[in-house]
């Protein structure tokens, strides 16, 4: 059975630019999590959706925003980005609430 | 307010020995509580978890946690070290209507031969 999967492993973006992330759940995980971790402040919680519903978000600004598709698949996106944006971003899949969540490999988005 | 302790920011440990990570947690209703590690680079892995019932957990690699409600605790331990155990652990703790998780910072262990 095939983990989560993030794409890409590693981006390189200039201050300004936007990015979009990609998680593909595990088949048959509906509910999908976005994390953020850095050395400063540890794993930070984004958002978490459920059936292309985003059910909670973090305390992030409006510049992180992701959606859900019908496949379960999920993107997020970072608009205007700070150097402090920088990080491994993880995304997690859970079959249902409460379940524990399996992660991904992440995305290290380093932004100069 | 919902949050995480871990004690201790780093421990070394000699292959062999055995090991406990502390964990405390604050949280207002019946915590789900969850041991996460995580090797250089890698995502996080999923080492065992609580949701209900007996105190005492089995999870994967040997690791085993123990609940103390009164003492609001989630330790986890493992009998005897191996050099593969080195890595940053997590401790985790989620709502019962569980989507979002409040992580530890994590505590790193070093395991000398």
């Amino acid at each position: 059975k095939a983990g989560v999967t993030q794409t890409p492993r590693y981006l390189i973006k200039t201050r300004g630019q936007q990015v979009t992330l990609s998680c593909s759940p595990i088949s048959g995980h509906r509910s999908v999590s976005w994390y953020q971790q850095t050395p400063g402040q540890g794993l930070q919680f984004l958002f978490e959706y459920f059936s292309e519903t985003q059910r909670n978000k973090g305390n992030f600004p409006g510049r992180f925003s992701g959606r859900q598709f019908s496949n379960s698949r999920s993107e997020m996106n970072v608009s205007t980005l700070e150097l402090g944006d920088s990080a491994l971003y993880l995304c997690a899949s859970s079959p249902r609430v409460g379940y524990g969540y399996t992660f991904g490999s992440g995305t290290r988005l380093t932004v100069v | 307010a919902q949050s995480v302790t871990q004690p201790d920011i780093h421990i070394t440990v000699s292959e062999g020995a055995s090991l406990e990570l502390r964990c405390n947690y604050s949280y207002g209703a019946t915590p789900y509580l969850f041991w996460y590690v995580q090797s250089p680079g890698q995502g996080l892995q999923l080492l065992l978890k609580y949701f209900s019932g007996d105190t005492l957990v089995q999870g994967i690699k040997g690791f085993e946690a123990e609940f103390k409600r009164s003492q609001s605790s989630f330790n986890l331990r493992k009998p005897s070290v191996h050099w593969s155990d080195a890595a940053e652990y997590f401790c985790a703790v989620g709502a019962e209507n569980g989507n979002q998780f409040y992580f530890g910072t994590g505590t790193s262990l070093t395991v000398i031969p």
